[in-house]
């Protein structure tokens, strides 16, 4: 079945450290995004990528970085974690030709900063 | 800028009928989508409205008035496992197609 998977799934990691999200997809979509989740706040846009060339950044690109290193793989990076980017993180995916915008979700990582 | 605001709350009894609204403000509008997250799953797609008018699947109903900025999602028939967030997320031209999502209404689906 084709299918958003991330790892890892959880993570616990101190301040100062850096870390990488990973996400992998089978769907064959050209698009992927990177959120986050907080209580109360929704899902907030990190980066989003069209397609292995194209990098943008969303709501809340301070602290993070990205790469796409093929059509199936977009990693999400904190070059130096710190204490409010603990949170869950999720990555999707979206087929722009599909015409109604869905966007498929990941598990998500829950992602701690001591 | 963009945003979008929704009741952070809602509770109904089974089996009775919920409307989740949603109003927004976006410069680049192109549609108005519905997720439903489960506790510690992933947003699942419900529905996408880019037309004025009510779009329905099965219990769960979406509609959109571009003209008031303003949107609901209707779920008939609640049951139990309806019990969720429910997140509004228009998709905004602005910059690049990007969709941006509210903070999500709970839905709490009383027996």
């Amino acid at each position: 079945d084709a299918d958003v998977t991330q790892t890892p799934r959880n993570r616990i990691t101190k301040t100062g450290k850096r870390i990488m999200l990973e996400c992998s997809q089978t769907k064959g979509h050209d698009r992927m995004y990177w959120y986050r989740q907080d209580p109360g706040l929704g899902l907030r846009l990190i980066y989003y990528s069209f397609d292995v060339k194209d990098i943008n950044k969303g709501e809340i690109s301070d602290g993070y970085s990205v790469s796409r290193q093929a059509q199936a793989k977009f990693s999400l990076s904190l070059e130096s974690a710190i204490p409010n980017q603990t949170a869950l993180y999720f990555c999707a995916t979206s087929d722009p030709t599909s015409g109604n915008n869905e966007q498929f979700f990941g598990p998500g990582t829950r992602l701690t900063v001591l | 800028g963009q945003s979008l605001e929704q009741p952070s709350e809602v509770t109904a009894v089974e089996g009775a009928i919920v409307q989740i609204n949603c109003t927004y403000q976006t410069s680049g509008f192109y549609g108005l989508s519905w997720y439903q997250q489960h506790d510690g799953g992933a947003p699942t797609f419900l529905s996408y409205n880019a037309l004025d008018g009510l779009e329905e699947t099965g219990r769960f109903s979406s509609f959109l008035s571009r003209s008031d900025s303003y949107g609901y999602l209707l779920l008939q028939e609640l049951q139990m496992k309806d019990s969720a967030s429910y997140f509004c997320a228009v998709r905004d031209g602005t910059g690049g197609f990007k969709t941006i999502f509210g903070a999500g209404t709970r839905l709490f689906v009383k027996a």
